[in-house]
Parts: structure tokens; C-alpha cells; sequence
């Protein structure tokens, strides 16, 4: 158990609905990551938070925005939620920002769309 | 940004060793971890290298040049349940520390 916790584990959702992923940080991480990972594809970053602040942005969509809260849990939030968009969605946290931080993930959040 | 190579499948005999190159290419070099993933669940973390020269924990080892932009992971002793995919991935500082993967490298273990 790494520590990081995402909810739901797994949804089922049709063409053009919205979700929110939720993910809670390892307890003292400052920075939240989020990762798409779709069939037999790499990791993809999408979007990082460093104590409540975006800092880095990957190939992140349009139709999706994400945010860090005060209690540093984040939410991921998919709008318009096309088929392509089925995938695996990690949530990754660290201490701070660079160094030797380890990063540790949690268990995903399956996104099916129909 | 970041380009990160690593081959797509590697397969080993249980007991053998097996190395993992990683090749990168980045402006503002901050570390380089490796991650095993097992299909449908999460990275887990192997190992770290910002300064060349190679470090050591247990079965695995990892390997930094970053005058080369090059990597490797190895894995001695190959066990079945080190199948798996392993992940090259490289922070970069000036892009706020942001973490990019490469596409993973399958590795098969066979008896």
C-alpha cells in the first residue's frame, strides 16, 4: 500500500457524461500528479499540483481540469467524456516538488465509457 | 520536453540476467527513476539515480550517464514474478519538476 488513495476504484459511465476522480495524497505530500494510462499505452502526464498551486501541464484536455484542495486532496474532473477517453487514471503524490522525492502512485481509477 | 527511449519487449530465462537501456533527452536533468508495473496495477518504485555511476538494492541495479543521456536497469537472478513491465522516467526541472514516462519495457521471464 503505497499510501496515495483514489476513489472510485472503478466507473462506468456513457458518451458525453462528466466524472470526478478523487485522490488522496500519502499523509505530508505537498505535490499531486495525475497520469492517463490507456491500453498498452505508457504513462501520460496530465497535470501537477504543488500545495494547492498547478505547476506543471502536460497534453492535458481541454475538456478536463483538475485542482488541489486546501487538505491537498485533488480531484480530476472529465467532461464531455468521449470513448477514447477510457482508461486507466493514476493519481501520484510526493513530498515536494524535485530532489530525490520519491513518487508513489495509487492504485488508479478504471474509466470505462460507453 | 522530454524524449524517453527504452525497447518495447525483452524475454529471459528464469535465473538469467536481464538489462534495460534507457535513453533520454532533456534541458534541465533532475533524476531518473525506474518503476516495475504490473498490467492493471500501479508503478511501484525500484530505484533512483541523479549523480553517475551505479546503485545497488538487492536483485536490482541501475546505472546513470548523464553526459550520455543513457540508463539501464538490471535485473539479476530473474524470477517469474519479475514479468512485468518496467518504466524509465526522467524529472526535469526546468519544466517545474515534471515527471515523464517513457513507454515501458515488457519483460517476460520464462521457465
Amino acid at each position: 500500500d503505497s499510501g496515495v488513495t483514489q476513489t472510485p476504484k472503478h466507473l462506468i459511465t456513457a458518451t458525453g457524461q462528466r466524472v470526478t476522480l478523487r485522490c488522496s495524497p500519502r499523509s505530508g505530500d505537498l505535490s499531486v500528479y495525475w497520469y492517463q494510462q490507456s491500453l498498452d499505452q505508457g504513462l501520460q502526464f496530465l497535470i501537477q499540483y504543488y500545495n494547492g498551486e498547478e505547476r506543471a501541464k502536460g497534453n492535458i484536455l481541454e475538456r478536463f481540469s483538475a485542482q488541489q484542495f486546501p487538505d491537498l486532496h485533488s480531484e480530476l474532473n472529465l467532461s464531455s467524456l468521449e470513448l477514447g477517453d477510457s482508461a486507466l487514471y493514476f493519481c501520484a503524490s510526493s513530498l515536494t516538488l524535485g530532489g530525490e522525492d520519491t513518487i508513489y502512485f495509487g492504485e488508479g481509477s478504471w474509466l470505462t465509457v460507453v | 520536453g522530454q524524449n524517453i527511449d527504452q525497447p518495447t519487449e525483452m524475454t529471459a530465462t528464469e535465473g538469467a540476467i536481464v538489462q534495460i537501456n534507457c535513453t533520454y533527452q532533456t534541458s534541465g536533468f533532475n533524476g531518473l527513476f525506474w518503476y516495475q508495473q504490473h498490467a492493471g496495477e500501479a508503478p511501484t518504485f525500484l530505484s533512483y539515480n541523479v549523480l553517475d555511476g551505479l546503485e545497488e538494492k538487492g536483485r536490482f541495479s541501475s546505472f546513470l550517464s548523464r553526459s550520455k543521456g543513457y540508463s539501464y536497469l538490471l535485473l539479476k537472478e530473474l524470477q517469474m514474478k519479475d514479468s512485468a513491465s518496467y518504466l524509465c522516467a526522467v524529472r526535469d526541472r526546468s519544466n517545474d519538476y515534471k515527471l515523464s514516462f517513457g513507454a515501458g519495457t515488457t519483460v517476460t521471464v520464462r521457465a
